[in-house]
C-alpha cells in the first residue's frame, strides 16, 4: 500500500531549466494537491485538482504548470525554473476536497 | 483576515511534560481546524481535529481545546515523550475547504 508516493526526492536546477515533479497515489482519492514548503511560512497550496481533467490555482501558482489525465497522476511542471522556487515540494492527496489529507514524502529542489 | 497565527515558533518540553502550541484565527467563517505532525524527511500526517460546535476533543496524549469568542485554538501533549519530537502544524478551513496554514512548531521532548 504505497499511499502517495513522489519522484523525485531531491533535484539541483540551475536557472531557466524546466523539470517535472511526479506525484502519483493509489487510494482511488479524488482531490489532489501541491504545496511548497519554507521556513517559517508553513505550506502553501500552488495548485489542486478535485478530479481528472479538472485543475484549478492555489495561494501561490505562478511559475507552475499542473495537469490531470488520470485519477492517480498529478504532475508539476515548473517551466523555468528561478532560484526563489527552491523549497520543499509536496503532494497530497485525499477522498474528496475537505478531507483528510494523505501527503507524499516531499521533493526537495534546490535552484541555483 | 484569511491567516492563521501559530506560536511558539520552537519549543523544549522535558519528557513527561506538557507541551501547547497555540493558534489564532481572524476569520470567523473557518469550521474545521486540524491538526498535522510532521516527522524529519517526512510528509504531515493528520493528528487531530475539532470543528466548532465543541470546545474540546481529546485522542490519547493529545487534546484540542478550542476557544470561539476568541478565535483561538490550542494542541496540548500531555506527558510528552522523545518520540513525539516534530513539527506540528495547525490549519483552518471554511466552507471552500481549502486550508490556511499556521507557519508550524517545531516541538523538541528533552529525555
Amino acid at each position: 500500500n504505497a499511499g502517495v508516493t513522489q519522484t523525485p526526492k531531491f533535484q539541483v536546477l540551475k536557472t531557466g531549466q524546466s523539470m517535472t515533479l511526479q506525484c502519483a497515489q493509489d487510494m482511488n482519492h479524488e482531490y489532489m494537491s501541491w504545496y511548497r514548503q519554507d521556513p517559517g511560512m508553513g505550506l502553501r497550496l500552488i495548485h489542486y485538482s478535485v478530479g481528472a481533467g479538472i485543475t484549478d490555482q492555489g495561494e501561490v501558482p505562478n511559475g507552475y504548470n499542473v495537469s490531470r489525465s488520470t485519477t492517480e497522476d498529478f504532475p508539476l511542471r515548473l517551466l523555468s525554473a528561478a532560484p526563489s522556487q527552491t523549497s520543499v515540494y509536496f503532494c497530497a492527496s485525499s477522498r474528496a476536497l475537505g478531507g483528510e489529507l494523505f501527503f507524499g514524502e516531499g521533493s526537495r529542489l534546490t535552484v541555483l | 483576515q484569511q491567516q492563521v497565527k501559530q506560536s511558539p515558533q520552537s519549543l523544549i518540553v522535558q519528557k513527561g511534560g506538557i507541551s501547547i502550541i497555540n493558534c489564532a484565527y481572524e476569520n470567523t467563517a473557518f469550521d474545521y481546524f486540524p491538526w498535522y505532525q510532521q516527522f524529519p524527511g517526512k510528509g504531515p500526517a493528520l493528528l487531530i481535529a475539532i470543528r466548532p460546535d465543541v470546545s474540546e476533543k481529546k485522542e490519547g496524549r493529545f487534546t484540542i481545546s478550542f476557544n470561539k469568542s476568541a478565535k483561538q485554538f490550542s494542541l496540548h501533549i500531555m506527558d510528552s515523550q522523545p518520540g513525539d519530537s516534530a513539527t506540528y502544524f495547525c490549519a483552518a478551513s471554511d466552507s471552500n475547504y481549502q486550508l490556511i496554514w499556521g507557519a508550524g512548531t517545531k516541538l523538541i521532548i528533552k529525555p
